[in-house]
């Protein structure tokens, strides 16, 4: 089974509107870390925005939020107010585990959001 | 202000050759990773390391191999290279994290390599 699913190939949204994108997750460990990546047509990773799975709060780093459903076990993206240079790839990743070497993060397949004027 | 700096940034190679990218960071983190990209599989982890001198085999480790001799740096080698290996690789690095914790991986910018 995916670990990491994101449902949503490619999303649009216009100038200034708010957006969602999907991330639904798998793991039966109770301590885990859910991570978003954005990757623009440049190419590189750009951390966002981190949820633990004991935090009791939605997490937010400026326009981005995340809607933390745990017993759906779904982490969504919120982007506020899209702006032209929202447009890029999104990933969705997550760390599982106690300790030990499980640093390793496990990636959805990406969501790909255009922002339309 | 470099963080994560994978060279080459594009290659060519054609099947059977050999070669070796090259991460380096200087954020003194522990622990460092290679992932390789392809369309509609997000990225798959290759190889990673908890420190110097030690690797550990990923999820797609075959045809690959790694090294950490020294703690900021990490080679991912290809020993014959074959087409199925055309792929961006990515190195990240990050401060030891668990579980919940918050730290994050910190990538490079990718090497683009294409196997003929």
């Amino acid at each position: 089974a995916q670990k990491i699913t994101q449902t949503q190939p490619g999303m649009f949204v216009q100038e200034k509107e708010a957006v969602t994108l999907d991330c639904t997750y798998d793991t039966s460990d109770q301590s885990y870390g859910l991570f978003w990546y954005k990757q623009p047509s440049s190419g590189e990773m750009i951390f966002l925005i981190y949820q633990g799975s004991y935090d009791e709060q939605n997490a937010t780093e400026g326009r981005y939020s995340l809607n933390f459903q745990k017993a759906r076990k779904s982490a969504n993206l919120v982007i506020s107010a899209s702006q032209l240079g929202d447009s890029a790839m999104y990933f969705c990743a997550m760390r599982e585990g106690q300790g030990g070497t499980a640093s390793k993060l496990t990636f959805g397949t990406g969501t790909r959001l255009q922002v339309t004027l | 202000n470099a963080g994560v700096t994978q060279t080459p940034k594009f290659r060519v190679l054609k099947t059977g050759q050999s070669m070796t990218l090259l991460c380096a960071q200087d954020m003194n983190h522990e622990y460092m990773y290679w992932y390789r990209q392809d369309p509609g599989m997000g990225l798959r982890l290759i190889h990673y390391s908890v420190g110097e001198g030690t690797t550990a085999k990923g999820e797609v480790p075959d045809g690959y191999n790694v090294s950490r001799l020294k703690k900021q740096n990490f080679l991912l080698g290809l020993e014959s290279a074959a087409p199925s290996q055309t792929s961006v690789y990515f190195c990240a690095s990050s401060y030891p994290g668990f579980g919940v914790s918050n730290q994050p991986q910190h990538f490079g910018d990718g090497t683009r390599l294409s196997i003929l």
